[in-house]
């Protein structure tokens, strides 16, 4: 079935580094995409999002880039620091016809970044 | 803002019990949806409420019912637990409409034995 799904299980960088990581889609239907960080005992925790209809949307040191050819979201983190370190998750939106689009959110397996001092 | 809550923060059940994990927010959003979060899995949707009264299932709804009486509450009940939902389990709420950030709680670790 259509899923979201990444590209690496982990990912170590040094400190100070820049971070990227990648995700794949393969439903052409969504039209809402976000990334979550999620530390260890907490819950996800919202980082950036990006609609559709955008290649590109940056936040405080992280960008989300979009690629709607080849169904590809990345995000980088800029000059990554210890506190980064968590689990990364995509996910993707598919348009439901509940009132507009709530769409359920699908969630790919997730990307452990560890920051090396 | 609390934001999300829920309770209890870890559970340990027998098979065959039931419990109500209980998650409340204080943000009056409209939509609410209860995931679990297995071992090196992404969150996967059990079910969801786009409003008080109306609910519907996600991915994996089998053995769990929910009721949103309200807009601030919306409770996950297991009526007969088995070990095959031992996980982490989360709350969410986020505005109406798509395309809008979900908040979490802190999820509640349920073990059954």
């Amino acid at each position: 079935g259509e899923s979201v799904g990444l590209h690496l299980p982990t990912l170590s960088v040094q400190e100070g580094d820049n971070s990227i990581i990648n995700c794949a889609y393969s439903n052409s239907a969504s039209d809402y995409f976000i990334w979550y960080k999620q530390e260890s005992g907490k819950g996800p925790q919202f980082i950036i999002d990006i609609r559709s209809n955008m290649d590109k949307r940056q936040g405080q040191r992280v960008t989300v880039l979009l690629n709607k050819t080849v169904k590809h979201l990345s995000l980088q983190i800029a000059a990554t620091q210890p506190g980064d370190s968590a689990v990364y998750f995509c996910a993707e939106t598919i348009p439901r016809n509940y009132g507009g689009s709530q769409g359920n959110l699908i969630f790919g397996k997730g990307t452990k970044l560890s920051v090396k001092p | 803002n609390a934001g999300v809550t829920q309770t209890p923060k870890f559970q340990v059940l027998k098979t065959g019990q039931s419990m109500t994990l209980q998650c409340a927010q204080d943000m009056n959003h409209e939509y609410m949806s209860w995931y679990r979060q297995d071992p090196g899995m992404g969150l996967r949707l059990i079910h969801y409420s786009v409003g008080a009264g109306i609910t519907d299932q996600g991915e994996v709804p089998n053995g769990y019912n929910v009721s949103r009486s309200t807009t601030e509450d919306f409770p996950l009940r297991l009526l007969s637990a088995a070990p095959s939902q031992t996980s982490v389990y989360f709350c969410a709420s986020n505005i109406a409409g798509g395309g809008n950030e979900q908040f979490f709680g802190p999820g509640t670790r349920l073990t059954v034995l």
